[in-house]
């Protein structure tokens, strides 16, 4: 069964880098697009980005200057950062699997990430 | 970018109820929209694929169908376990999610 775990500070300073990794077991990287999504509290699911294992890429236009994914499959892991963060960007922030035609099939639990000093 | 508008944004419903939620493509995605199921606290899980493709596990109380560019979530027969914010997701282009149903008791 595919798992995905996803990793970080907590805690962020405004203006720093935040900076997420989503470890993937039970599965490969291969074949599949993977993808970031945050929740601001009490409000809804906004897509960051996503790539597909063989490296394309797709940025929300509202983020992409300040946002980078990147894939290590020798890790089966992908990551994301966020620069110059603000109260704004604070949220639970998701990774997820998704099988072309099909969907978000599988989620990580989630990892809130506050923006702070 | 295509955006999706989804309604209502909240519902209050019995046990028993027949629910529908509508979400709205600004253009075409053909059958590229996928529903999800979010409990406070959790992920979301992915109930329907490509409009009305019910994934495996999920009751056959929910069912998808499309009209063009609308396209419906239907609980035919609300379960206690059902009351949850919904989402719909089309992946037609950059990914985009509604705004979410909340679907409450009465």
């Amino acid at each position: 069964q595919v798992q995905l775990q996803e990793s970080g500070p907590g805690l962020v300073k405004p203006s720093e880098t935040l900076s997420l990794t989503c470890t993937v077991s039970g599965g490969s990287i291969s074949g599949y697009y993977w993808g970031w999504i945050r929740q601001s509290p009490g409000k809804g699911l906004e897509v960051i980005a996503y790539m597909y294992y063989t490296g394309s890429t797709a940025y929300n236009p509202s983020l992409q200057s300040r946002v980078t994914i990147l894939l290590d499959m020798s890790k089966n892991q992908f990551s994301l950062k966020v620069g110059s963060v603000t109260a704004t960007d604070t949220a639970m922030y998701y990774c997820a699997r998704h099988e072309y035609g099909v969907g978000l099939q599988h989620w990580g639990h989630g990892t809130l990430v506050t923006v702070s000093s | 970018d295509i955006q999706m508008t989804q309604s209502p944004s909240t519902l209050s419903a019995s046990v028993g109820d027949r629910v529908t939620i509508t979400c709205r493509a600004s253009q075409s995605i053909s059958s590229w929209l996928a529903w999800y199921q979010q409990k406070p606290g959790k992920a979301p899980k992915l109930l329907i694929s490509k409009a009305s493709t019910l994934e495996s596990g999920v009751p056959s109380r929910f069912s998808g169908a499309e009209s063009g560019t609308e396209f419906t979530l239907t609980i035919s027969s609300l379960q206690p376990d059902d009351f949850a914010t919904y989402y719909c997701q089309q992946y037609s282009t950059f990914w985009a999610f509604g705004q979410g149903t909340k679907v409450e008791i009465k």
